[in-house]
Formats: C-alpha cells, sequence, structure tokens
C-alpha cells in the first residue's frame, strides 16, 4: 500500500525559505519510471503544479517558479524534499506530494497535504 | 507552457443527470491528460489518466474522450457522492498544467 506524507512548516515568514519534506512508503524511488511531484492549492483556488523527480533524478520544475524551487531526493530515507525560496502571502496554499508512474504520467496516490501561511 | 481551459466553471445538476465537463488545452498534447476529483478539504482522486483509461477502482459511470487539445469528462448518471470539484491536468514537454476545475453542484 502506498502511502505519502508532508510535513513542514505551518507558518512562515514573507522573504523566507520553505522547505517540505515527503515521506512515503510502499514503493521505492529507485525503482525505474517512479516519480514524485508536489502540487499546491491556495484556499479556495485551483490546483498549480509546482515539481516532480524521477527515479533517476531528473527533475522538474514550473516554469513560473522554477528560478525559487529546489526538489531533492533522499532514497535511504523514502523522502523527497522541496524548497521554495522568498516566500511571499500569496504562496500561502496547501502542499500536496504526489506518487507518479510515468507509463501513466498522472498523480494515482496523494498525501493528505500540509497547510502553509505565509505571514509576518 | 501549455494551459489549460476548463468548462463550465459551475454545473447544477440533479442525481441520474448525464454531466459533460470540456478542458482545452492551449496547443497539442495528444493524449496526455487526466482528470482528478476533489471533495471538500480531501486530496484529489484520479479518475481517468491517458484521457479515457479509467483509474482501477473508479466507477464505470465515469469516462473520458478526447485527444489533440479538447477532451471531455462524462458521469453517464449522477450519483450522490459525485458532487465535487473536477480538475484536468496536461504533461507536455516536460511541464505539467491543471485546469481552472469545475464543481457539481446539486440542482
Amino acid at each position: 500500500q502506498i502511502t505519502l506524507k508532508e510535513s513542514g512548516p505551518a507558518l512562515v515568514r514573507p522573504a523566507q525559505t520553505l522547505t517540505l519534506t515527503c515521506t512515503f512508503s510502499g514503493f521505492s524511488l529507485t525503482t525505474s519510471g517512479v516519480g514524485v511531484g508536489w502540487i499546491r492549492q491556495p484556499p479556495g483556488k485551483a490546483l498549480e503544479w509546482l515539481a516532480l523527480i524521477y527515479w533517476d533524478d531528473d527533475k522538474r520544475y514550473s516554469p513560473s517558479l522554477k528560478s525559487r524551487l529546489t526538489i531533492t531526493k533522499d532514497t535511504s530515507k523514502n523522502q523527497v524534499v522541496l524548497t521554495m525560496t522568498n516566500m511571499d502571502p500569496v504562496d500561502t496554499a496547501t502542499y500536496f506530494c504526489a506518487h507518479l508512474f510515468v507509463m501513466t504520467d498522472a498523480f494515482d496516490i496523494w498525501g493528505q497535504g500540509t497547510m502553509v501561511t505565509v505571514s509576518s | 507552457d501549455t494551459q489549460m481551459t476548463q468548462s463550465p466553471s459551475t454545473l447544477s445538476a440533479s442525481i441520474g443527470d448525464r454531466v459533460t465537463i470540456t478542458c482545452r488545452a492551449s496547443q497539442s498534447i495528444s493524449n496526455w491528460l487526466a482528470w482528478y476529483q476533489q471533495k471538500p478539504g480531501k486530496a484529489p482522486k484520479l479518475l481517468i489518466y491517458k484521457a479515457s483509461t479509467l483509474e482501477s477502482g473508479v466507477p464505470s459511470r465515469f469516462s473520458g474522450s478526447g485527444s489533440g487539445t479538447e477532451f471531455t469528462l462524462t458521469i453517464s448518471s449522477l450519483q450522490p457522492d459525485d458532487f465535487a470539484t473536477y480538475y484536468c491536468q496536461q504533461y507536455n514537454s516536460y511541464s505539467r498544467t491543471f485546469g481552472q476545475g469545475t464543481k457539481v453542484e446539486i440542482k
């Protein structure tokens, strides 16, 4: 059974760097074809894809946020970490991580999400 | 960057109705399109991938069609559990984009 869980600070100050961790079980990020992505959702708004990392360490970023994002993986800990620099109140959102398999290229299993508020 | 436009934004329907949601891509994405259902306070749930393949465990009243730039999600007979917000999501040129969502409400 695949599960994912997001963790990180609930409150971040403007201009700070956000670090979120996705801890997963039931699969390995060393298995060919597997990926883990990050998606966010501001309150009452639509989903927004942020970043994706594959089993082979290939990485993809949203073009509009690429300069602020870094995604990494720690296969020994079954974790994927997303950092976002220069946080702004408009970045207030629920942040989700999700499992992906390249054959479908869809996010088939999602974490519960973690709410991050950016405020001074 | 490929933009996705969903219509309508809100849809009011009754139990048993046939419901269709449309998603248009700003450029061709072949069949690299997925549909998700999201209920308030919950994570999205994958319904369909590759435009028309039903995810395991999803009821057969859900179906998807289309290719290129125009896609549809159809619910053949709306059930109480289907009132939710639906999102399309494309994969093209190593990037991904979600549509703005369609909220299906009770009429």
